[in-house]
Order: C-alpha cells, then sequence, then structure tokens
C-alpha cells in the first residue's frame, strides 16, 4: 500500500536557523497538507495546496512559513527563522478528495 | 471556524469491555468525520470515517455514530484487547479536498489486561 513518507525523521536546529521539511505525498494525490503537533497535544492544520497553490491555511500558518513543490514527487515546508516554540512533530498528509493519509512526521527540535 | 470537542481525554477499561469517545462539532456544514489512532511516536492513522449521509458505521469491533442534528459523533470500540491502547483523535471537515481537517484534542485510552 503506498504511504506518506517525511525526511528527515529527527531534524535539530538552534534559533533563527532557517528549516526545511521534505515529504513525498502519494503519487495520485492531487492535494497536500502540513499539520504539526506539540507534543501532547492535538493535531493542528497549517497549510493545504492544490495546483501548486496554497488553499487555505491557519493562523499558525505565518510569514515564517512557506510550502514549496519543487519537483512532480516532493512538497516542501520552510520555516525561515525558527523559534523556541516551533518544537513539535510536524506531520505531512496528501488526499484523494477527502481522506486525509499522513506521512510519519519529522520531530523539529529547536534549541 | 470549525472547532472539535472531544471526550474524555482519558479512558482506562479492562480488556473485553467496551470504549466509548465522544466529539462534538461546531460547524454544520462538516460532513466528514473521521478517527484516527496514533502510537506514541507514530502517525495518525485512519481506522474509520463516517460521512454525514450515514448515520452509523461498523467495522468490526470498531463503530462510529453520527447526530448531524445535535452535531455530536461517537467512537464506539468493543471487546477492547491491549492493543487497542492508543490516542484517539476525531476529526471534522467540509467534504472537499484541499480544506482543513480539524482534530480534536484526543483521548489516551488505555487498556488493561
Amino acid at each position: 500500500e503506498p504511504e506518506v513518507t517525511q525526511t528527515p525523521s529527527h531534524q535539530v536546529t538552534q534559533m533563527g536557523q532557517e528549516v526545511i521539511l521534505r515529504c513525498v505525498p502519494i503519487s495520485n494525490h492531487l492535494y497536500f497538507y502540513w499539520y504539526r503537533q506539540i507534543l501532547g497535544q492535538k493535531v493542528e492544520f497549517l497549510v493545504s495546496f492544490y495546483n501548486n497553490e496554497i488553499s487555505e491555511k491557519s493562523e499558525i500558518f505565518d510569514d515564517q512559513f512557506s510550502v514549496e513543490r519543487p519537483d512532480g514527487s516532493n512538497f516542501t515546508l520552510k520555516i525561515r527563522s525558527t523559534k523556541l516554540e516551533d518544537s513539535a512533530m510536524y506531520f505531512c498528509a496528501s488526499s484523494e478528495m477527502s481522506r486525509w493519509y499522513f506521512g510519519p512526521g519529522t520531530r523539529l527540535t529547536v534549541t | 471556524g470549525e472547532n472539535v470537542e472531544q471526550h474524555p481525554s482519558t479512558l482506562s477499561v479492562q480488556e473485553g469491555d467496551s470504549a466509548v469517545i465522544k466529539c462534538t462539532y461546531s460547524d454544520s456544514a462538516s460532513n466528514y468525520f473521521p478517527w484516527y489512532k496514533q502510537e506514541l511516536g507514530k502517525r495518525p492513522q485512519l481506522i474509520i470515517d463516517i460521512r454525514s449521509n450515514v448515520g452509523e458505521k461498523k467495522d468490526q469491533r470498531i463503530a462510529v455514530t453520527l447526530n448531524k442534528t445535535a452535531k455530536h459523533f461517537s467512537l464506539h470500540i468493543t471487546e477492547t484487547q491491549p492493543e487497542d491502547s492508543a490516542v484517539y483523535f476525531c476529526a471534522a471537515s467540509i467534504n472537499q479536498a484541499g480544506t482543513a481537517l480539524i482534530f480534536g484534542k484526543g483521548t489516551t485510552l488505555s487498556v488493561s489486561s
């Protein structure tokens, strides 16, 4: 069964640094998403992406965040200048219509 | 925007008992309601979902019920087993791809043998 994949599994960065989290969605899916989960809390929606455009974004997704589909398979989340509070698990997801499939996550630790 | 409330936050049952987790949602336009199971350090896994044209759906030991009038839906697990222990999240969405899936805060289910 095809799965969403993410790299790296764990990223440690210093405050103020830029990070790029990478995802490979399921190949025939057209809708892509980023979610985050702070330790012990619920999964929070960040952004959705379709046809090379942002479809919807939450209040969390401010100017520090950006998304890109640089080629036919990858989907990336960039955080320009990381803050301590960006430490979380970041999940990529893709969907066919309205069934979401999540990747294994990237644990981001900002020190 | 949509807001999903989930109760209880923790639930402890004995193996073989039933477990029920309840969620309410605020946006009457929501019509897709999935449930995810998340084991420690792993991705959320879809276990069952229901759409608004259906009142109940069952898959072996798992069932979900939906009351659109009251805006609440519930997950029922029968004959619980220790491997059912995990965090369970309900979620709600308008049935359109590209829109946000809004999660509840999760229920930590512990099944003791």
